[in-house]
């Protein structure tokens, strides 16, 4: 089944040690979407993809950055994480830049000690 | 600013039937979408409005009032594997996708 997946499910890390979370997809979809998202909120997009077209949200800490060296696969990287960015972060695709539902990876819960 | 606004939590009995009411103020419509997310999951799609009125689709209904800035999603016939939270999305503009807080419902036997 073409799907969204993500590793690990569960991340624990140190305080200011850094960290990766990954993604991949079989959709061939084009957009790939980074969210945080804490208990009881809603989800809070850091950074999307169309393609190879790297957008930034302008409230994204400096902290997270991303990279996408294919199609297929995107990365989060936490370079010095603090206590406040213990949450769930999410990956997501759509099929192009239009108005597309958005697929959903299982989620990588993110545990800072 | 751009809102979005759910009730926080709901609860209802199994069998009987609840309206999960959003209401939207965005820069642009490009449409709206609602998602359930179980606890400790990710969201998964029901249902995309972008035109005024009822869409239907097995025991979920959404439905979209653009002068408003109002939908509502209605779950018919509650099962207890219905508990999650139930997130309003609006695409604005700029083809944003704008997220409410989500509503939790709660199930009863």
């Amino acid at each position: 089944d073409a799907m969204v997946i993500q590793n690990p499910r569960y991340q624990v890390t140190q305080f200011g040690k850094p960290v990766t979370l990954s993604c991949s997809q079989t959709l061939n979809h084009n957009v790939m979407y980074w969210y945080q998202q804490k208990s009881s909120q809603a989800p809070k997009l850091l950074f999307h993809y169309y393609d190879k077209d790297f957008n930034n949200e302008a409230d994204t800490p400096d902290n997270f950055q991303s990279r996408r060296p294919n199609t297929s696969f995107c990365f989060l990287d936490i370079r010095s994480p603090g206590l406040g960015d213990a949450a769930m972060y999410l990956c997501a695709t759509s099929r192009d830049k239009e108005v597309q539902p958005q697929h959903f990876g299982d989620g990588t819960r993110l545990s800072i000690l | 600013g751009q809102n979005i606004d759910q009730p926080t939590e709901m609860t209802a009995t199994e069998g009987a039937i609840v309206q999960i009411n959003c209401t939207y103020q965005t820069s642009g419509f490009n449409g709206l979408f609602w998602y359930q997310q179980h606890a400790g999951e990710a969201p998964t799609f029901l249902s995309y409005n972008v035109l005024d009125g009822l869409e239907e689709k097995g025991r979920f209904s959404s439905f979209l009032s653009r002068s408003k800035g109002y939908s509502y999603l209605l779950l018919k016939e509650l099962q207890m594997k219905d508990s999650a939270s139930y997130l309003c999305a609006v695409v604005d503009s700029n083809y944003q996708l704008i997220w409410g807080a989500g509503t939790k419902l709660i199930i009863k036997p």
